[in-house]
């Protein structure tokens, strides 16, 4: 099994540009989530998912859009990208109420 | 509301040295608390876990001791090694609508030298 994967690993931006992170499990997990993670403030939840076709919004859903269109995959868009955006993004999948597997994280650079 | 409070790093040790982290939490309820560790260039994976008041997680030498009392899940290894070179974050999980959340620190570096 691959767990958690994530593409890219690595993108850079200019400010106003789109772009979509990809998140996909092979653990048949039910919920997936994504954060960010920056500097000095641990780990902040985007958007989650419980389920196929189904998404809400996390702590810092501003800016960010996500679809769950398969079980497996949890996509995660942004517009129109920011300064304020550049961050390293982590997924995570979990079959709750257990614990969540988290991809390698995808490192984001906007200018 | 919920936080999670842990000790600034970067926390420096030689190899062998006694680890202790701290952690503390403000929370409604009793949450399951949770030690997840990042390795560089990876993502995070479960150290250990404790889901009930004086409940204690284990693995790898680390351990943590839930302690309702004090609101305190502190991370402690008796013997370092260099490979425990990481950054570690302490979390916690709470019930929201039909999910369940994790809160986390702001994360401790930890390195240990030869």
């Amino acid at each position: 099994n691959a767990g958690v994967t994530q593409t890219p690993k690595f993108r850079v931006l200019k400010t106003g540009q789109s772009m979509t992170l990809l998140c996909a499990q092979d653990m048949n997990h039910e919920y997936m989530y994504w954060y960010r993670q920056d500097p000095g403030m641990g780990l902040r939840l985007i958007h989650y998912s419980v389920g196929e076709g189904t998404t809400a919004k996390g702590e810092v859903p501003d800016g960010y859009n996500v679809s769950r269109l398969k079980k497996q995959n949890f996509l995660l868009g942004l517009e129109s990208a920011a300064p304020s955006q550049t961050s390293v993004y982590f997924c995570a999948s979990s079959f709750p109420p257990d614990e969540q597997f988290f991809g390698p994280g995808t490192r984001l650079t906007v200018l | 509301g919920n936080s999670v409070t842990q000790m600034e790093g970067p926390v420096t040790l030689s190899e062998e040295a006694f680890l202790t982290i701290n952690c503390t939490y403000t929370a409604t309820g009793y949450p399951s608390l949770f030690w997840y560790v990042q390795y560089p260039g990876e993502g995070l994976q479960l150290l250990l876990k404790a889901t009930k008041a004086d409940d204690k997680g284990s693995n790898k030498g680390f351990e943590a001791t839930y302690r309702k009392e004090t609101t305190s899940f502190h991370l402690e290894k008796g013997s370092v090694q260099v490979s425990d070179s990481a950054v570690y974050f302490c979390a916690l999980r709470k019930r929201m609508d039909s999910s369940y959340k994790l809160i986390f620190g702001s994360g401790t570096r930890l390195l240990v030298r030869p």
